[in-house]
């Protein structure tokens, strides 16, 4: 059972524009989420958390969206950089469950062409 | 920062054969590892829960027989897939969570195995 869904396995943009990643979960109860990117052959590097209690983050040229009403949150780059080619996924934890142990997405490629 | 060092970063072994994959936390200690694996084109998809000197807490559907998992000290978890076969073939990386920083987690490289 997927609790945590990215629908788009892959993502073009150009160079300085705006990429934005969505990420939908149907765990009502998921109160911290986490975007990560991940490199072929390396482990995945974290980006971006948001808990439960906001509606957005930002950090640099990274945000993060979250609409717990819609069970969706979203990943917006800007400018995106040739640099930010990399599979992003999102995850989603119960924190009072068990912290550290997450349900992840499918993982969305990016990919930023000149 | 805290860091997990995994290790090996790739093995091929033959079908039948077991092998083990190594996670150690430098400068801080990990009361629990938890273990992924990820398929191609598939998410990451937790396998187990280990803890320091107890036994390890497995999710639905994986074999604890098969994928033996000891956590002995606060700085070591291992992985032993035992008799390994091809559908094993996959990427298995461990977290820990680390208490400390924005994301009070930190994820080991990554191990390749490929069963021939």
């Amino acid at each position: 059972d997927q609790q945590v869904k990215q629908n788009s396995p892959s993502l073009s943009v150009q160079e300085g524009r705006i990429s934005i990643l969505n990420c939908d979960y149907t765990n009502s109860m998921f109160d911290y989420f986490l975007w990560y990117k991940k490199y072929p052959a390396e482990g995945p590097t974290f980006l971006i958390s948001i808990s439960s209690i906001k509606d957005k983050n930002e950090d640099g040229r990274f945000t993060v969206f979250l609409n717990k009403s819609a069970k969706h949150l979203s990943l917006h780059i800007v400018p995106s950089q040739p640099g930010d080619s990399a599979v992003y996924f999102c995850a989603a934890s119960l924190t009072t469950d068990s912290w550290g142990k997450f349900q992840f997405g499918a993982g969305t490629q990016v990919v930023v062409t000149p | 920062g805290a860091v997990v060092s995994q290790h090996p970063s790739r093995v091929i072994c033959k079908s039948g054969t077991s092998v083990k994959i190594e996670c150690r936390s430098l400068d801080f200690q990990a009361t629990t590892m938890f273990w992924y694996r990820q398929f191609p084109k598939q998410s990451l998809m937790l396998m187990a829960t280990s803890n320091e000197g107890s036994k390890a807490t497995y999710e639905q559907g994986v074999e604890k027989d098969k994928f033996l998992i000891n956590h002995a000290s606060l700085t070591l978890s291992t992985l032993t897939v035992t008799s390994a076969h091809p559908e094993d073939s996959s990427f298995y990386i461990c977290s820990a969570p680390t208490w400390e920083g924005k994301d009070g987690y930190t994820f080991g490289s990554g191990t390749r195995l490929t069963v021939v």
